[in-house]
């Protein structure tokens, strides 16, 4: 069974930075492209960022171009999403969502999402 | 940039109707990948649909999905109390902006 869980979500300031972490567990983790998709509070999903299998390739949405930066660990199954100069507009439940062999692919499991709050 | 129109926003039906969800992309899409998302409250999303019609694993057969150029629609055939829910379409890392299905 595919598990994911999202780990490093906190309240933050604007501003500062926060490095969220997903443990991959139940599938072959270096096979699959991973991805970061965020859903605010009431609001509708947005895909954040993806990363190819071998993590040579790597995708991000407009809005967090040059801030967030996406790496795996294939050797430990693990997945990260390093975010800098936070804003309110990054608060977020952040969720871990694996795909399948391209960035492209649709998405076939998801995490429980862990949650991003920026406030002063 | 590809973006992905649904309508509508809300529906409101009763359990044993059929639901009809639309998605409509901006420009000529793949439609092998094209996917559905379920989502109930508190939950994260759940894959329904990929390639436009081909439901996932442990997805009841009421749920079908069809195509026609740049529109896409998904069917729930008759509607189950646990079918109430929020539907995504996606397509090539966009998503649409969602669907309520809600009880009438």
């Amino acid at each position: 069974e595919v598990q994911l869980v999202e780990s490093g979500g906190l309240l933050v300031q604007p501003g500062r930075s926060l490095r969220l972490s997903c443990a991959a567990s139940g599938f072959n983790f270096d096979d699959y492209a991973m991805h970061w998709v965020r859903q605010a509070a009431g609001k509708g999903l947005e895909w954040v960022s993806g990363i190819s299998w071998s993590g040579g390739d790597t995708a991000y949405a407009d809005s967090v171009k040059g801030r967030f930066t996406i790496s795996r660990d294939n050797a430990k199954n693990s997945l990260h999403l390093q975010m800098k100069s936070l804003t309110a507009e990054d608060t977020a439940l952040y969720y871990c969502v694996k795909g399948l062999a391209a960035i492209t692919d649709h998405f076939d499991s998801w995490g429980q999402g862990t949650l991003v709050t920026v406030s002063s | 940039e590809l973006v992905l129109t649904q309508s509508p926003g809300t529906l409101s039906l009763s359990p044993g109707e059929r639901a009809t969800l639309s998605c409509r992309a901006s420009q000529s899409v793949f439609s092998s990948y094209l996917a559905w998302y379920q989502q109930k409250p508190g939950q994260a999303p759940r894959l329904l649909l990929y390639g436009a019609s081909n439901r996932a694993t442990g997805v009841p057969d009421r749920f079908s999905g069809s195509e026609s150029g740049t529109d896409f629609t998904l069917t729930i055939s008759r509607l189950e109390p646990e079918d109430f829910a929020v539907y995504y379409c996606q397509q090539s890392l966009a998503f649409g902006q969602g669907t309520k299905v809600e009880i009438k």
